[in-house]
């Protein structure tokens, strides 16, 4: 069956920066494009991106360029989110989802605090 | 960016009953395929998003079929044909006609 596995929790420092991953099961993994969005109680659910899984392609919301740098790695079917400069603002849960959003992972939750 | 407006935020529903949400989009989410890529996501406490409807109208594998999905261009609906206790939770609508993708705020179902 069609999985996405996220990685675990992260606290943060202010300043530092965090690398997230999202492992695939049960499908081609090259097949489907990957999203990430965020989700915080105040803003609620936001874009961040997709990569092209096959690729490596990406393309961002602009709110996110500069913050997000997805990545992927086909020899373990794995996407990866890193964000950078992290701020109290950057506090979430991050999910990735698969291409038409038919399969999402359970969520990393990012806290930034010091 | 696509706003979504999503009514109301909360819905307070006995078990049976039949309820809808509204999910109106600031621009035509008919793209230039001749799709709509409208979803419709249902997230649970403590869980991640769930997809219910794509489409439109189209229900994912094993959603139950008293969910439905109806609208063409900016005014969509989710109708839920007999509240059951597992619908709780929050509802999304959202676009991927438009980039960068956009969801609604969210309509909170409670029981009554």
């Amino acid at each position: 069956q069609v999985q996405l596995q996220q990685s675990g929790a992260e606290l943060a420092k202010p300043g530092s920066s965090v690398k997230i991953s999202c492992k695939a099961s049960g499908y081609t993994f090259t097949s489907y494009y990957i999203s990430w969005i965020k989700q915080t109680t105040g803003q609620g659910l936001e874009y961040i991106g997709y990569i092209n899984t096959g690729s490596g392609g990406t393309n961002y919301n602009e709110k996110f360029k500069g913050k997000a740098t997805l990545t992927v790695d086909k020899s373990s079917s794995t996407a990866f989110m890193q964000l950078s400069s992290l701020t109290p603002d950057d506090s979430a849960v991050y999910y990735c989802a698969r291409g038409p959003f038919d399969y999402w992972g359970q969520g990393v939750m990012v806290t930034v605090s010091s | 960016d696509v706003v979504l407006t999503q009514t109301p935020p909360t819905l307070l529903a006995t078990i049976g009953q039949s309820v809808s949400i509204s999910c109106r989009s600031s621009q035509s989410l008919l793209h230039s395929n001749g799709n709509t890529y409208l979803n419709w996501l249902l997230q649970r406490t403590g869980q991640s998003p769930q997809p219910l409807i794509y489409l439109v109208s189209k229900l994912e594998s094993g959603v139950p079929n008293r969910f439905s999905g109806s609208g063409s261009g900016t005014d969509f609906t989710l109708k839920i044909s007999g509240v059951e206790a597992e619908d709780l939770g929050v509802y999304y609508c959202m676009q991927f006609t438009h980039y960068p993708h956009t969801f609604g705020a969210g309509t909170k179902l409670e029981l009554k």
